[in-house]
């Protein structure tokens, strides 16, 4: 079935000691997105990729970065790590932006040590 | 800027009673609206989605939402509740047209906790 994929589904790191986050899609959509949701609150976009086109969120942090290296594959990159970034972090695919479904991954839960 | 509006943080409701769950939104275009259900420590599953057309739509599971131009409402409903749609429920909503400068994507209510009693 095609489906987008995150690894791992749990993440331990230790505070500061850099952290990547990996989501694969089967779908071969256009549009990949990273969404941080921490406890008892919705999602928020952090930034997504439009084919090769990074855009990100403008109170996005710099800690955050993405990396989408071809259509099947993004990254999420914290550089260090806080108390503050522990959360679940989620994955999502659309085939275009505007009005198109987005799809969502399982999520990682980040903890942060 | 586009945003959402979930009143309740939880609604309770009997087995086999219809149910509401409740979303209005705010936009400055014409909006697109979704509807997604997250279970414990799981992703959201796309539940339903208005775009244009019938204000009335249908989706997964049973559930349906009315939009209301008027009232900027976007109510999911079902008329028989079961024990296993008891869930995280969130509205989204995304601003049309899109201006290219970011914020593509969708702005979450914070999400309504559906409890069916047996």
């Amino acid at each position: 079935d095609a489906m987008v994929i995150q690894n791992p589904r749990y993440q331990v790191t230790q505070f500061g000691k850099p952290v990547t986050l990996s989501c694969s899609q089967t779908l071969n959509h256009n549009v990949m997105y990273w969404y941080q949701q921490k406890s008892s609150q919705a999602p928020k976009l952090l930034f997504h990729y439009y084919d090769k086109d990074f855009n990100n969120e403008a109170d996005t942090p710099d800690n955050f970065q993405s990396r989408r290296p071809n259509t099947s594959f993004c990254f999420l990159d914290i550089r260090s790590p806080g108390l503050g970034d522990a959360a679940m972090y989620l994955c999502a695919t659309s085939i275009r932006r505007g009005r198109e479904t987005q799809y969502f991954g399982p999520g990682t839960r980040l903890l942060v040590l | 800027a586009q945003s959402v509006a979930q009143p309740e943080d939880q609604v309770n409701v009997a087995e086999g009673n219809p149910l509401t769950v409740k979303c209005t939104y705010s936009v400055s275009g014409n909006p697109y609206l979704f509807w997604y259900v997250q279970y414990p420590n799981r992703g959201l599953q796309f539940l339903l989605k208005y775009i244009t057309g019938d204000n009335l739509v249908k989706g997964s599971y049973g559930f349906e939402a009315e939009f209301n131009k008027s009232q900027t409402s976007f109510h999911l409903k079902k008329p028989s509740a079961l024990v296993s749609d008891s869930a995280l429920y969130f509205c989204a909503v995304r601003d049309t047209p899109y201006s290219g400068g970011g914020a593509d994507g969708l702005t979450f209510g914070k999400g309504t906790h559906l409890i069916i009693q047996p």
